[in-house]
């Protein structure tokens, strides 16, 4: 069973980056891609991008594109994800999931527990 | 992208009450939708994907149909651990979209 655990809290100052990990346990990493996605306090949820670690191909929204990065590290079964040039804006939590393909279909299960990323000056 | 729209935004309702929250896709996304459910400070936890099919562990009062454009998660009877937010989610085309959510509470 896929059991994902982040990184804790971060505070950052605005046009800083920051960097969150996913370290996977259970299945075989590598074998799923992972999937970032944040919500903002009180909002909803917005898919960032994915990254198949197999193959270490990432894939973003448009909206982050040239600002996130996300990587995999198949020798520690680490997924990061990392926004640049942060604003206020990009204060939120910050989740990672495995993006599961089946029935020519994909979904996120399960979720890691979140990590609140807060922009401050 | 694709917009996904839910309604209600919020609904009121009381245990052993049927609930019904419907999705519309912007474009056809055939059967390529999932429903999540999210208690506050929590992560979204997968109820139904591909449309219809219930995950693994998750209750069998909690149902979804719809195909193309229009979705619906169906409550049969509402049980006091179900009050929380849902959202729907597309995943026929990147950037993979979620509806803006509903919010489930106690009449």
């Amino acid at each position: 069973q896929v059991q994902l655990v982040q990184s804790g809290a971060e505070v950052k100052k605005p046009g800083s980056s920051v960097k969150v990990s996913c370290k996977a346990s259970g299945g075989t990493f590598g074998s799923y891609s992972i999937s970032w996605v944040r919500q903002a306090p009180g909002q909803g949820l917005e898919w960032m991008g994915v990254i198949i670690p197999m193959y270490g191909t990432p894939n973003y929204a448009q909206k982050f594109q040239g600002r996130v990065t996300i990587i995999a590290d198949k020798s520690t079964s680490t997924a990061y994800m990392e926004l640049s040039s942060l604003r206020s804006e990009d204060t939120a939590v910050y989740y990672c999931a495995r993006d599961v393909s089946d029935l020519s279909s994909n979904w996120f299960d399960p979720w890691g527990q979140g990590t609140l990323v807060t922009v401050s000056s | 992208d694709i917009q996904m729209t839910q309604s209600p935004s919020s609904l009121s309702a009381s245990i052993g009450d049927r609930v019904t929250i419907t999705c519309r896709a912007s474009q056809s996304i055939s059967s390529y939708l999932n429903w999540y459910q999210q208690k506050p400070g929590k992560a979204p936890k997968l109820l139904i994907y591909a449309a219809s099919y219930l995950q693994s562990g998750v209750p069998s009062r909690f149902s979804g149909s719809g195909s193309g454009t229009d979705f619906s998660l169906t409550i049969s009877s509402l049980q006091p651990e179900d009050f929380a937010t849902y959202y729907c989610q597309q995943s026929y085309s990147s950037p993979y979209t979620f509806g803006q959510g509903t919010d489930l509470d106690t009449k």
